[in-house]
């Protein structure tokens, strides 16, 4: 079973920050938050991970609580093109490259 | 850098037959893993090959099997389809299988199965 809670759905409107949140409360000390999103028919592209820190790249920034049991994605400026499937997965050490992927947020970009 | 190549991108097979699915990962990536992707069950791990080895596997019937090669490119399986094999099958790769390394996905081989 996933780890995660996410919203099954939310909308957002073109230019304005999409913040998706994504619950993990039973998350471990080495386990590492992974952000997937995945456009119709395409394979899931990778986004952006952390383990404590907050982090920031291109696409997007992670922000992990304290306690390190949410974390919400911040899309800064949304685009049409951000419609997707989005997956917070959290990563098991001892699973290695097995991602355990719940139902994500069908994230919409409207005009 | 070319990313994770998996061909066909479409396939057609009828009950009974066998399938076997190609990836090449990215240049200098070791690891490849293997998913299935349906409209019932999500996205679901099949298994997972480092160095030419299983590493992971996940919770699907003998069907389904795998391998690696010397050069990391790897193929999957599947005899004796059936219906419920209809899917998209997506193929990942990664330098190593550690926890803090990105994993990077192909666009898949879809299959139909009639």
């Amino acid at each position: 079973d996933a780890k995660t809670t996410q919203p099954p759905s939310m909308d957002c409107a073109e230019g304005r920050a999409a913040n998706l949140p994504c619950n993990h409360s039973t998350i471990s000390g080495n386990e590492y938050v992974y952000w997937y999103r995945q456009i119709h028919s395409q394979g899931p592209q990778y986004i952006i991970h952390g383990l404590k820190n907050n982090e920031t790249n291109e696409m997007a920034s992670l922000i992990i609580t304290e306690d390190r049991k949410s974390s919400t994605l911040i899309l800064p400026h949304a685009t049409l093109r951000d419609t997707a499937v989005y997956y917070c997965i959290v990563r098991v050490p001892a699973a290695g490259n097995k991602l355990t992927f719940g139902g994500g947020t069908r994230v919409l970009v409207k005009p | 850098k070319a990313g994770v190549t998996q061909t066909p991108r479409y396939l057609i097979k009828t009950r009974g037959q066998q399938v076997t699915l190609s990836c090449s990962p990215i240049s200098g990536h070791r690891s490849v893993s293997w998913y299935q992707q349906t409209p019932g069950q999500g996205l679901q791990f099949l298994f997972e090959y480092f160095s030419e080895t299983q590493r992971n596997k996940g919770n699907f019937p003998g069907r389904f099997s795998g391998r690696q090669f010397s050069n990391s490119r790897s193929e999957m399986n599947v005899s004796t389809l059936e219906l419920g094999d209809s899917a998209l099958y997506l193929c990942a790769s990664s330098l190593q299988d550690a926890s803090n390394e990105k994993l990077f996905f192909g666009s898949g081989t879809q299959l139909s199965v009639l």
